[in-house]
């Protein structure tokens, strides 16, 4: 298994200010994941967070909105920009272990308000 | 477009009896699907998993059953215990690690 942090928890944001997320993770992973879960939703695949290469971005998201940083493979931070309040979401780091399929493993997410 | 779908937002159980959550996709190309048990204020933990190669799998008290004709699966809980009460999400994969979810089921599980 994989413990994963993730930092802030909760926070509260105003209207176009950015806020970054950072994720932690207490093992070498090859791929880490950034999903958005918005009130009352499922999760949603935001990016895939490489090391070493640019994140890949799922249809619907844009990386000038959710740039995302992935220094080294224990390390990655999304950074939800310019937020409005339809940006008010819950957003969760994942990572999947090697010799794994699906068995992702989830941090406790941040819980985002946008005023 | 929902490739996932949970149609149940919500079930109630009582204790000691059996809970079938479902699970219905769209995608053909789905191949691996997994369960996902969700404490509010925490991140999903994985539950269980099955393959499209099989059409059953157990572990202890949880059980998932998956019909690929009918694009359709399904898991058990039996017995249901009040620790089980929480949302579950099923989830799809056509590619190593990239998972679509549904929107959750929250089960409670009443004494």
């Amino acid at each position: 298994s994989a413990v994963i942090s993730q930092k802030p928890s909760r926070d509260i944001c105003q209207r176009g200010t950015s806020l970054t997320i950072q994720c932690q993770v207490d093992s070498q992973v090859t791929m880490m994941f950034w999903y958005r879960q918005q009130p009352g939703q499922s999760l949603t695949l935001i990016a895939t967070a490489n090391q070493g290469s640019e994140a890949t971005y799922e249809s619907g998201f844009v990386i000038d909105k959710f740039p995302i940083s992935r220094p080294n493979l224990t390390f990655s931070t999304l950074t939800v920009s310019n937020m409005s309040p339809e940006d008010s979401s819950i957003y969760l780091c994942s990572v999947g272990l090697a010799g794994g399929y699906g068995e992702l493993f989830f941090g406790e997410g941040s819980r985002l308000t946008v005023l | 477009d929902q490739q996932v779908k949970q149609n149940s937002p919500s079930l109630s159980v009582q204790e000691g009896r059996i809970s079938i959550l479902n699970c219905d996709y769209t995608n053909s190309m789905f191949d691996y699907f997994l369960w996902y048990k969700k404490y509010p204020a925490e991140g999903p933990t994985f539950l269980i998993s099955i393959s499209s190669i099989k059409d059953k799998n157990e572990d202890g008290r949880f059980t998932v059953f998956l019909n690929k004709s009918a694009k359709h699966l399904s898991l058990h809980i039996v017995p249901s215990q009040p620790g089980d009460s929480a949302v579950y999400f099923c989830a799809a994969s056509s590619f190593y690690q990239k998972l679509v979810f549904g929107q959750g089921t929250r089960l409670t599980i009443n004494p």
